[in-house]
């Protein structure tokens, strides 16, 4: 199957700073990418939609001026967390699509002092 | 998107078959089924997919009744390894967009 990596897979920051997480694509082109969330002990859930070239699409409820998404090539996505709080720590998942699957990345485990 | 669930968790022996089933009662006809796992801290994996035939691949089998209103993933032969969250998704054929159900915790004991 595709390939599609994250960095870091870990990071501690303080409250109040920034932390930007990469997503890449690593054998295929991928003009759509996913950024997923995940809290302990329960399901996936899908932040925003990131269209390479265009605005990213967010879901209800998510901050869109908190969880910055740029998608500047067909192998690379970013989520920037702005201004982390504690209530940020979560697992971030990204997955891309060569076809109709997704391929999802190994996950970024933010955790905010 | 059609809802789907899934039984909350699951035990099976090690080496024998796993028998998941996912229930998609809202499913309409050009939605396809996709399953998952996700193992612990990580991301999830493909498993399989499909739309109205029975699928094989080297990681398991899914069953689609005729109806298309639920299927069962089988693991044929599951290992301490086939431990995961298993999760059931259906997608409309052109969105794109995966909303997660709360999956079925396989535990495979030795």
């Amino acid at each position: 199957g595709a390939v599609v990596s994250q960095h870091p897979s870990w990071v501690i920051c303080k409250s109040g700073t920034s932390v930007k997480i990469e997503c890449r694509s690593l054998d295929f082109q991928a003009t759509t990418m996913f950024w997923y969330r995940q809290f302990p002990k329960q399901s996936l859930m899908l932040m925003a939609t990131s269209n390479e070239g265009s605005k990213a699409t967010y879901e209800q409820g998510v901050e869109k001026d908190k969880f910055l998404i740029n998608h500047a090539s067909l192998t690379l996505s970013t989520l920037t967390v702005t201004s982390a709080h504690p209530e940020d720590s979560s697992f971030y998942i990204c997955s891309a699509r060569p076809t109709d699957t997704q391929y999802f990345g190994p996950g970024t485990r933010l955790t905010v002092l | 998107d059609a809802k789907t669930t899934q039984p909350t968790s699951m035990d099976c022996a090690e080496g024998r078959a796993a028998n998941l089933p996912c229930n998609h009662s809202t499913i309409s006809g050009n939605e396809y089924v996709y399953w998952y796992r996700q193992i612990h801290s990580q991301g999830p994996q493909y498993i399989i997919h499909g739309l109205k035939n029975n699928e094989t691949n080297e990681m398991a089998s899914l069953i689609i009744t005729e109806d298309r209103k639920s299927s069962t993933l089988i693991l044929p032969h599951a290992t301490l390894r086939d431990t995961a969250v298993y999760y059931c998704i259906s997608l409309t054929s052109g969105t794109y967009k995966y909303i997660f159900g709360t999956g079925t915790r396989l535990k495979v004991l030795a």
